[in-house]
């Protein structure tokens, strides 16, 4: 079955880079996504990259996909203080319309 | 162009009595995804709908259904409501060809 697994904390200073990490065990995944929710809100879709890239890059948001090891990563240049937030990576495997997501890293970022 | 809503806002209901919860599509979007949201974890599948049929289902009872509505609007039901149903439930609207799914804001529902 798929599980998508995230770390739970990430503290950064304002400024910085964030680095966010994913793994996901289903190896026929197709989609994976980055999402962003802040508090009492819903969720925003950042970016998401096709099983069949290695990198995809949207202004100051970088993913990389490493398919072999099954792990995923969100970095965030110049960390904001808006970017404060918990962020869920989530996968899609072929044939699927469910989004399976992991249980959220919540980036908190200091000024 | 108008994101997703979902009415209500809050929502606060007795064990064993029954829920609607609605969403409203972005304009364009022919599909509808609900997910539950239980406090401190990601969400999860319930179902999708697409041209007023049901197009999926996760590992949730029968007593939660859910109807399409020829504008793509779509209700959430839930029957004989348990503790454990307290959650945040968000709908999701996108093209059924997109991999853009788009969230509303959520219904939290407290279950006493």
């Amino acid at each position: 079955g798929e599980d998508v697994e995230q770390s739970l904390f990430l503290s950064v200073r304002e400024g910085d880079s964030s680095v966010i990490n994913c793994t996901y065990t289903d190896s026929s995944s197709t989609y994976l996504y980055w999402y962003k929710q802040e508090p009492g809100a819903g969720l925003q879709l950042l970016t998401y990259i096709f099983s069949n890239m290695d990198m995809k890059q949207d202004q100051r948001l970088t993913v990389l996909l490493n398919k072999k090891d099954k792990h995923l990563s969100l970095r965030i240049a110049d960390t904001q203080t808006g970017d404060s937030a918990i962020y869920f990576c989530a996968e899609r495997a072929p044939g699927r319309r469910a989004l399976t997501f992991g249980s959220g890293t919540r980036l908190q970022v200091q000024p | 162009e108008t994101g997703v809503t979902q009415s209500p806002t809050h929502l606060i209901k007795t064990r064993g009595q029954q829920v609607t919860l609605r969403c409203s599509s972005q304009s364009g979007h022919n599909t509808v995804s609900w997910y539950q949201q239980a406090l401190g974890q990601g969400p999860q599948f319930i179902f999708q709908y697409y041209r007023e049929e049901e197009n999926g289902r996760g590992n949730f009872p029968p007593r939660f259904s859910g109807l399409q509505f020829p504008n793509y609007s779509s209700e959430l039901n839930v029957n004989a409501l348990e503790l454990d149903d307290s959650a945040l439930y968000l709908c999701a609207s996108s093209l059924f060809s997109s991999e853009e799914q788009y969230f509303g804001p959520g219904t939290r529902l407290t279950v006493t």
